[in-house]
């Protein structure tokens, strides 16, 4: 079944550290990706999204790139900044109509110190 | 902007009561999702939906079961609470056009069980 593997937290960096979480999946078909972030007491949201391969997503300065060669979908920010504290998680959702369901990484935690 | 609520944010109940848990979406969305959030496991899809009394099974549907008499409202229900439900619940919808459709959160409800 499909599956994905993020890199395990908690992450702590100093600002304006440049910030890799690594995430890679396996899934039958041609999956979308996605990375939703979660701020302390809040929902997921949708932070970036990517539907083929060699498509980049961005958003807030974050990236990433959809590496099909190697299943691959790693989230990079040049510069954190504090209020990026927050959780990160990679999903991938593969077409099937009637089961568009997604499926998580177990989350990454990203702290920003001053 | 979408709105996805759930009824409660925090709530405590006891072992072996029949709790309720409620969504509504205002964006008439035909996927409704819930979810359950746990340390170092990610979310897992409990159960799905995506049309008026039409219903999936998700990852993790043992002790659940869920109602969708509307299309903004999608519940989920305990049947006998236990203290292994206790947990982060989030609630999501989306459209099913195709599967780049991002999902939509709730802010979640925070459950414990007694």
């Amino acid at each position: 079944g499909d599956s994905v593997t993020q890199m395990e937290g908690p992450v702590t960096l100093s600002e304006e550290a440049f910030l890799t979480i690594n995430c890679t999946y396996t899934a039958t078909g041609y999956p979308s990706l996605f990375w939703y972030v979660q701020y302390p007491g809040e929902g997921l949201q949708l932070l970036l999204k990517a539907t083929k391969a060699d498509d980049k997503g961005s958003n807030k300065g974050f990236e990433a790139t959809y590496r099909k060669e190697t299943t691959s979908f790693h989230l990079e920010k040049g510069s954190v900044q504090v209020s990026d504290s927050a959780v990160y998680f990679c999903a991938l959702r593969t077409p099937n109509f009637g089961n568009e369901k997604l499926t998580f990484g177990t989350g990454t935690r990203l702290t920003i110190i001053p | 902007d979408v709105k996805v609520t759930q009824s409660s944010r925090y709530l405590v109940k006891r072992t072996g009561e029949k709790v309720f848990l409620e969504c509504v979406q205002d964006m008439d969305h035909e996927n409704m999702f819930w979810y359950r959030q746990d340390p170092g496991l990610g979310l897992r899809l409990i159960y799905f939906s995506y049309d008026v009394n039409m219903k999936e099974k998700g990852d993790i549907p043992e002790g659940y079961s869920v109602s969708r008499e509307k299309k903004e409202r999608f519940s989920l229900i305990l049947e006998s609470a236990s203290t292994n439900q206790t947990s982060m619940y989030l609630c999501a919808s989306s459209f099913p056009e195709n599967s780049n459709q991002p999902q939509h959160f709730g802010d979640g409800t925070r459950l414990s069980i007694l």
